[in-house]
């Protein structure tokens, strides 16, 4: 069964920290996607990554960046937490063209 | 911006009836059309993965179909159960590059 980990469920962190959100998945997956999914809005694509050191903007990439060093890791990263990104966020993995595998998200709450 | 709606936003149903949920998306430049059960608590799960146009897809109780031309998906769950119950979503792929678009979901309920 293909595992996608994230390293927190929930998190609380104060407005202008930098806040780490990491991802790892064992399938060796080319493919890797951050969402953040707020009441209403669905599923929004914020960065995803085909390769790795590959990245490309999703709809909402603001305020976001994203590290991919090693296949099996994805990272996002707040450069400075603002109150509106407090969100539950969600990776995925996928083989190209196939179906994504989630992790179970971390709610991340900004103060 | 490209736009996939699902409808309707909610429903609730009781236990044995049967239900469906409709997803519309861009019509043009169509790579594949997924669909996801999410459960309260836990992650989205795929259920189908269809890419030409009049695909059916069938897993036990749920199915789908697809019209490309028009650009629309039917979900159909037969003799709904509680445990049903879930957001279902649907995502559209404009490209071969696996990245989706995702409508807003579907939120099922099934009373016993």
């Amino acid at each position: 069964d293909v595992k996608v980990t994230q390293s927190s469920r929930y998190l609380v962190k104060r407005t202008g920290e930098k806040v780490f959100l990491e991802c790892v998945q064992d399938m060796d997956h080319e493919n890797m996607f951050w969402y953040r999914q707020d009441p209403g809005l669905g599923l929004r694509l914020i960065y995803f990554s085909y390769d790795v050191k590959m990245k490309e903007k999703g709809d909402i990439p603001e305020g976001y960046s994203v590290s991919r060093e090693k296949k099996e890791r994805f990272s996002l990263i707040l450069e400075s937490a603002s109150t509106n990104q407090t969100s539950m966020y969600l990776c995925a993995s996928s083989r190209r063209n196939q179906p994504q595998h989630f992790g179970d998200g971390t709610r991340l709450s900004i103060l | 911006i490209l736009n996939v709606e699902q409808s309707p936003q909610s429903l609730h149903v009781q236990e044995g009836d049967s239900t469906n949920f409709t997803c519309s998306f861009p019509s043009s430049n169509f790579y594949a059309l997924h669909w996801y059960r999410w459960e309260t608590a836990k992650s989205p799960e795929a259920l189908f993965v269809m890419t030409l146009n009049g695909d059916e897809k069938k897993k036990g109780r749920i199915s789908a179909t697809l019209n490309t031309k028009e650009g629309y998906s039917y979900l159909y769950i037969k003799g709904s159960q509680p445990e049903d119950s879930a957001t279902y979503l649907c995502a559209f792929s404009g490209s071969n590059t696996g990245k989706l678009i995702f409508g807003q979901g579907t939120t099922l309920q099934v009373k016993p």
